[in-house]
């Protein structure tokens, strides 16, 4: 059973827009989210991360929204740029510094110059 | 080096072969993982390290799949009488605390 889903499997953004990747959870008791974003015969790079004491938080183009009740998050790139263009993986953890992490299938966003 | 670095990159398993795969962590970080991701699917927790005790296996899909920490650093992740089934890209991760650090992955290919 997935507990954290993508359902957006891929996402196009002209450059400059904003780009807003979406993440749904089900396990209540995830307390730690974090994005993570990959490109081609890499691993992933971790890209932000939010408590769930929080309900934003921002890092240069990157900020991530938190809605516990609905348990959604997002993370939005603003302006998007090509070298975004990469897999973005939600994941989640029961608590900060957790040994598990949860993650989505990922979205390949891909941002058109 | 700077992160964390898995070997080989690809191998190509006959199957009911042994494989072993390695990872180098960041040095001084205290937590190791170990992913498997299959093809258009994100990692999926295999296996977790505090220095050299294994802490968490639940994610183990076999008794045919063994890792081992044994200095605290360096681990090896092995698979026995690997099955078609096996084949993904396994990821290796370290951390200190919070965010965990991937390396590259090696890809793995059971014919």
């Amino acid at each position: 059973d997935q507990q954290v889903k993508q359902n957006s499997p891929s996402l196009s953004v002209q450059e400059g827009r904003i780009s807003i990747l979406n993440c749904d959870y089900t396990n209540s008791m995830f307390d730690y989210f974090l994005w993570y974003k990959k490109y081609p015969a890499e691993g992933p790079t971790f890209l932000i991360s939010i408590s769930s004491i929080k309900d934003k938080n921002e890092d240069g183009r990157f900020t991530v929204f938190l809605n516990k009740s609905a348990k959604h998050l997002s993370l939005h790139i603003v302006p998007s740029q090509p070298g975004d263009s990469a897999v973005y993986f939600c994941a989640a953890s029961p608590q900060t510094g957790a040994n598990n992490l949860f993650f989505g299938t990922g979205t390949r966003l891909t941002v058109i110059p | 080096g700077a992160g964390v670095s898995q070997s080989p990159r690809y191998k190509v398993a006959k199957r009911g072969q042994d494989v072993a795969l390695r990872c180098d962590p960041i040095s001084g970080h205290v937590s190791l993982f170990w992913y498997q991701q299959a093809l258009g699917q994100g990692p999926e927790f295999l296996t977790y390290f505090q220095n050299e005790a294994q802490l968490d296996k639940s994610g183990l899909p076999s008794d045919r799949f063994f890792a081992e920490r044994p200095e605290g650093s360096v681990s090896t992740l092995k698979i026995q009488r690997t099955q078609q089934e096996d084949s993904a890209v396994y990821l290796c991760a370290s951390s200190l605390r919070g965010e965990a650090f991937f390396g590259q992955g090696t890809r793995l290919t059971v014919v």
